[in-house]
């Protein structure tokens, strides 16, 4: 089956870095994304990994893809306050429409 | 671009009320999703629609209905309101492909439902 997880919270001080992790069942998903949300908003989508790379970088942002552990990452360098948050890890699903299926969400909290 | 908006924001609604939650877009994309939210939940597809006149379901369709009579608009109707229905409510697009190389969704900001 078709299946997201993630650890529910993390907590980092301002200035370090921050990795949220996420597994997936499906080894057939070809897309992977973070989307972002932020209180009281819609989810914003922050970057994707096709499945064929290791690694993409964008910005403050690394993503890391371990295709045989079924494994994702999301690196946050210099974890700013505007970064508190809850992440949400989608993978696309079987189905002709985009399916997207979602972890729960990551809440980072980010403290002085 | 507007992108995905929904109206309204928020609802209070008596159990057995009915209401339509708006949702439109004007990215001129073909799909559309209806999504609820649940606390400490990811996101549940309720329904979604690939083209104006055809709508399916997805995981938790029951006490919902949809329609699709045009490309840009995907209203939901919830019908008889239960206290499971509590929820925050996300309509959400996306392309079939061409410019939109990764197919992600884009989502509008939600509707927050209460049911009492």
């Amino acid at each position: 089956g078709e299946d997201v997880e993630q650890s529910l919270f993390l907590s980092v001080r301002e200035g370090d870095s921050s990795v949220i992790n996420c597994t997936y069942t499906d080894s057939s998903s070809t897309y992977l994304y973070w989307y972002k949300q932020e209180p009281g908003a819609g989810l914003q989508l922050l970057t994707y990994i096709f499945s064929n790379m290791d690694m993409k970088q964008d910005q403050r942002l690394t993503v890391l893809l371990n295709k045989k552990d079924k494994h994702l990452s999301l690196r946050i360098a210099d974890t700013q306050t505007g970064d508190s948050a809850i992440y949400f890890c989608a993978e696309k699903g079987r189905g002709g429409y985009n399916k997207l299926i979602f972890g729960a969400g990551t809440r980072l909290a980010v403290h002085p | 671009n507007a992108g995905v908006t929904q109206t309204p924001k928020f609802r209070i609604l008596k159990i057995g009320q009915s209401m339509t939650l708006q949702c439109a877009q004007d990215m001129n994309h073909n799909y559309m999703y209806w999504y609820r939210q649940d606390p400490g939940m990811g996101l549940k597809l309720i329904y979604y629609s690939v083209g104006a006149g055809i709508t399916d379901k997805g995981e938790v369709p029951n006490g919902y209905n949809v329609s699709r009579s045009t490309t840009e608009d995907f209203p939901l109707r919830l019908e008889l309101a239960a206290p499971s229905q509590t929820s925050v409510y996300f309509c959400a697009s996306s392309s079939t492909g061409g410019g939109s190389v990764a197919y992600e969704q884009y989502f509008g900001p939600g509707t927050r439902l209460t049911v009492t």
